[in-house]
C-alpha cells in the first residue's frame, strides 16, 4: 500500500523559512495536501496540489511537487510563531493516506 | 471548520464498556470519515460512509462498527472498548471538487 513519510521535527528562528519535506510511493495519486494541526486541535487544510502541478504558490506557502522523485514539499516564508504546530502531507489515491507528522519548533 | 461537531469531546470509559462517538454535519456531504489518531502513526482511517446506510473499512477497521441512518450524522461504535482504543478520533467529511478533507475537532477517549 501507499506509503508517505516525513521527518519528525524541524526547529527554526522566527523570519526564517521553513522547508517541510515528505516522501510518497505511491505515483497514482491526484491531489496531495498540507494539513496543520495546532495542539488540542483538528487538522486544517492549508494547501493542495493537484499532481500535473510542480509548484503552487499561496501567501507565504509554496509547495513543490516533484514527480520524479516521488517528493513534495512545504516552505512557509518568514516563519511565525503562530506557525508552531505539527504538520501533515497527505495523498490522494483511492483513500487519504496520512504521514506520520513534522513537528514546527519556532524560536525567537 | 466546514461545519463539523463530534461528541462528546472527551470521554473516558473503562474496558469491555461500549462507546458511541457522534459525528455531525451542517452541510449534506455526501462522504465522511472516521481516523484514529496515534503518536508515530498520522491518522488513519477506521471506516467511511457514501452516504445513508453505505459503509466501508477502513486500514484498521477491527473492534469498530459504524452506522449512518441520516445524512447528517455518522457514528462510530466501540462494540467492547479496550485500552488499545484509547486515542483521538476525528471525523472528515469530503468537499469540493479536488477531493479535499474537512476535519472536525476530535474526540480525545481514553479507555482504562
Amino acid at each position: 500500500g501507499e506509503d508517505v513519510e516525513q521527518s519528525l521535527f524541524l526547529s527554526v528562528r522566527e523570519g526564517d523559512s521553513s522547508v517541510i519535506n515528505c516522501t510518497y510511493t505511491d505515483s497514482s495519486s491526484t491531489y496531495l495536501y498540507w494539513y496543520k494541526q495546532e495542539p488540542g486541535a483538528g487538522l486544517q487544510l492549508l494547501t493542495y496540489i493537484f499532481s500535473n502541478m510542480d509548484m503552487k504558490q499561496d501567501q507565504r506557502l509554496t509547495v513543490l511537487l516533484n514527480k520524479k522523485d516521488k517528493h513534495l514539499s512545504l516552505r512557509i516564508a518568514d516563519t511565525q510563531t503562530g506557525d508552531s504546530a505539527i504538520y501533515f502531507c497527505a495523498v490522494n489515491t483511492d483513500k487519504l493516506i496520512f504521514g506520520t507528522g513534522t513537528r514546527l519548533q519556532v524560536f525567537p | 471548520d466546514a461545519g463539523i461537531t463530534q461528541s462528546p469531546r472527551h470521554k473516558v470509559t473503562e474496558t469491555g464498556t461500549p462507546v458511541t462517538l457522534r459525528c455531525h454535519q451542517t452541510e449534506n456531504h455526501r462522504y465522511m470519515y472516521w481516523y484514529r489518531q496515534d503518536p508515530g502513526h498520522g491518522l488513519r482511517l477506521i471506516h467511511y460512509s457514501y452516504g445513508v446506510k453505505d459503509t466501508d473499512k477502513g486500514e484498521v477497521s477491527d473492534g469498530y462498527s459504524v452506522s449512518r441512518s441520516k445524512t447528517e450524522d455518522f457514528l462510530l461504535t466501540l462494540e467492547s472498548a479496550t485500552s488499545s482504543q484509547t486515542s483521538v478520533y476525528f471525523c472528515a467529511i469530503m468537499a469540493g471538487g479536488t477531493d479535499t478533507q474537512y476535519f472536525g475537532p476530535g474526540t480525545r477517549l481514553t479507555v482504562l
